[in-house]
């Protein structure tokens, strides 16, 4: 059973496209984030969710829109699509909040054309 | 904000070798301190953490140690083998926000 599932794992669209990148946790844990990881493998936080509510969204353009229907769910939506979105997105779950290890998904490479 | 300082960026090491990477911090509350690996084309996993209430954490040929009054943790690894060679990050909490900020990350080379 996987920990944390990412999908879809690769995604390559064109500019102006709206995609979406679905995440589940079955760890049974509170918190829930999207960190984007660019070509330098930096990993910088977009938002993080805990218990369905948004506690952290940073600079983030409002293109972007994450979703949590339930706490073991955490959707990232993407509107009109750049060529600098293009990068690894990576889900993560902690079992609450900062000061716990995280576990991510395998992440998804996102490939604006 | 937290501030993470990881170092050195890159670091090459002969097969037997140790290896030492450290991060600085600046949020004198943080309390908690993980290490991850992350290897070509995978995820990070978490390969060791240390809280603030002890200054060192070993797990057969990996340690952590923690200098909470310098604000700096260090990740070491002994007798250092081909397989671990990968990205390593460091993190510290931003208890208040409820993230963890990211170091930016070292490349280890080993070297057979």
């Amino acid at each position: 059973d996987t920990a944390v599932s990412q999908t879809p794992k690769y995604l390559v669209t064109q500019m102006g496209n709206d995609k979406s990148i679905k995440c589940e946790q079955n760890l049974g844990h509170d918190t829930m984030y999207w960190y984007k990881q660019d070509s330098k493998k930096f990993l910088k936080i977009m938002f993080s969710y805990n218990n369905k509510e948004l506690i952290i969204n940073e600079t983030v353009p409002n293109r972007f829109s994450p979703k949590s229907p339930d706490k073991a769910h955490l959707n990232l939506h993407i509107n009109s699509l750049e060529l600098g979105d293009s990068a690894v997105y990576f889900c993560a779950s902690s079992r609450q909040g900062a000061v716990d290890g995280y576990t991510f998904g395998s992440g998804t490479r996102l490939t604006v054309v | 904000g937290e501030n993470v300082e990881q170092h050195p960026s890159t670091l090459s090491v002969q097969e037997g070798d140790s290896a030492v990477i450290k991060c600085t911090y600046s949020d004198s509350a943080s309390n908690y301190f993980p290490w991850y690996k992350q290897e070509l084309g995978k995820r990070p996993q978490l390969i060791i953490d240390i809280r603030s209430n002890v200054g060192e954490k070993k797990d057969q040929r990996i340690a952590v140690t923690l200098n909470k009054t310098a604000k700096h943790f260090s990740l070491h690894i002994t007798e250092t083998q081909p397989e671990d060679s990968a990205v390593y990050f460091c993190a510290a909490p931003e208890n208040k926000a409820g993230k963890s900020t990211f170091g930016d990350g070292t490349t280890l080379t080993v070297k057979p």
